[in-house]
């Protein structure tokens, strides 16, 4: 079974604080990816890796930056926290480019920005 | 440009019942896929299944049925005598390729499943 980790569970952090989520998934693949969820808009996408030390910027990229300098680990880095970013943010990672791969998901990490 | 839409935020219905889940996309592409995935309350997405835009049969796994209408763009879901177990948020997916050969899979708002005992 494909097993994807976020670091954590819960987190609450203080306006302007530097921010670190982290996500190793045990599968060997290829692609990984960094979406917020919020009531009444879905799954939004905000960085993808196709590659170690690959990224590409997602539907809101602005304050997120990303780091992915293993194959089985992919970060995301909130540079500044502000309380618009408060959110669940869910991990995700696939076995290749192909689009008939499907996603497989974290437990989701729930942070609160104050 | 491509979306996905799934009108219906949230539904209740009565254990035993029978519930149909809309799923509606829009894309140029000719050759894509659709998925649905399952978020319970414990917060992870399960992958329930996929199919191509090639393929229209329907597709039954125990409770759970999807049909596929390419000429409605609509990939629907039902769950046939609904257990409590089957309360979730529910996404529909859609995958299609842009320029320089990344996929990208757009997923819809998501319905909300209440099924109550």
């Amino acid at each position: 079974d494909v097993k994807v980790t976020q670091s954590s569970r819960y987190l609450v952090k203080r306006t302007g604080e530097k921010v670190f989520l982290e996500c190793v998934q045990d599968m060997d693949h290829e692609n990984m990816f960094w979406y917020r969820q919020d009531p009444g808009l879905g799954l939004r996408l905000i960085y993808f890796s196709y590659d170690v030390k690959m990224k590409e910027k997602g539907d809101i990229p602005e304050g997120y930056s990303v780091s992915r300098e293993k194959k089985e680990r992919f970060s995301l880095i909130l540079e500044s926290a502000s309380t618009n970013q408060t959110s669940m943010y869910l991990c995700a990672s696939r076995l290749g480019q192909g689009r008939y791969y499907e996603q497989y998901f974290g437990p989701g990490t729930r942070l609160t920005v104050t | 440009a491509q979306k996905v839409t799934q009108a219906q935020t949230e539904i209740s219905v009565v254990e035993k019942e029978d519930v149909t889940l809309d799923c509606v996309y829009e894309t140029r592409d000719t050759t894509y896929y659709l998925f649905w995935y399952k978020q319970p309350p414990s917060g992870e997405l399960v992958f329930l299944i996929r199919r191509n835009s090639f393929d229209e049969q329907n597709e039954i796994s125990g409770r759970y049925s999807w049909n596929f209408q390419k000429s409605t763009s609509s990939f629907n879901f039902t769950i046939t005598a609904s257990q409590v177990v089957d309360s979730a948020v529910y996404f529909c997916a859609l995958s299609e390729a842009l320029s320089g050969g990344y996929q990208k899979v757009t997923f819809g708002i998501g319905t909300k499943l209440q099924v109550i005992p």
